[in-house]
């Protein structure tokens, strides 16, 4: 089983839709989570950390659920810039070490 | 927010010779840096973890006498691919790690290498 598992997509949505990414997590010891995007051909980018409490950041909200190891992202209001590839990324400190391992990523194409 | 470079961009190169990537963090001092790699479709894998002054530590099934990692200083950190097949071609990618205010760990990526072995 991976240890970050995400449906791979692609999510097709028209512009305005509202999207929901989930992703679930193995390792119970995990820390941190974030979720990144990143373009064809580019390096991920940070797009939030996600937080127990869960967060929002504009049109973007991430959720938590520690007791499930679910992490969830959901995006109102879809822009055509929003697609990309969308990694659900965890970070587990382990004998000192920080290791971010990423998911394979769900792939969004927001249509006009 | 934090810059990382890596140079060169994109290589191609042939079997057999050996191409070393640059990693710098441009505005802040990274005590630990990460290697991945990323082939087509798939997700970024860890290749190795180096501290600043100290070995790298490899993830199992990295060759480390293939993928020499240095780490001289705190902005700089190389990865060198020796021996080059075209197995190796991918996409490489380094980030450098700060230790937030909440001392959440952040990872700043560099641009990434794009490896092509003929």
């Amino acid at each position: 089983r991976k240890e970050v598992e995400q449906d791979p997509g692609p999510f097709n949505v028209p512009e305005g839709a509202t999207v929901a990414f989930n992703c679930t997590y193995s390792n119970s010891a995990s820390q941190s989570f974030f979720w990144y995007r990143q373009d064809c051909r580019k390096e991920p980018k940070l797009l939030m950390s996600v937080y127990s409490s869960g967060n929002e950041d504009g049109r973007f909200t991430a959720q938590l659920n520690r007791a499930s190891q679910y992490i969830s992202l959901l995006i109102r209001d879809s822009k055509l810039s929003d697609s990309a590839t969308y990694l659900c990324v965890v970070n587990k400190r382990d004998t000192g070490r920080r290791a971010l391992t990423f998911g394979s990523g769900t792939r969004l194409q927001v249509q006009p | 927010g934090a810059v990382v470079s890596q140079h060169p961009s994109w290589v191609i190169c042939k079997s057999g010779t050996s191409v070393k990537i640059e990693c710098r963090s441009l505005d802040f001092q990274a005590t630990t840096m990460f290697w991945y790699r990323q082939f087509p479709k798939q997700s970024l894998m860890l290749m190795a973890t180096s501290n600043e002054g100290s070995k790298a530590t490899y993830e199992q099934g990295v060759e480390k006498d293939k993928f020499l990692i240095n780490h001289a200083s705190l902005t700089l950190s190389t990865l060198t691919v020796t021996s080059a097949h075209p197995e190796d071609s991918s996409f490489y990618i380094c980030s450098g790690a700060s230790q937030g205010l909440t001392g959440t760990d952040t990872q700043y990526f560099g641009p990434g290498t794009r490896l092509t072995v003929l």
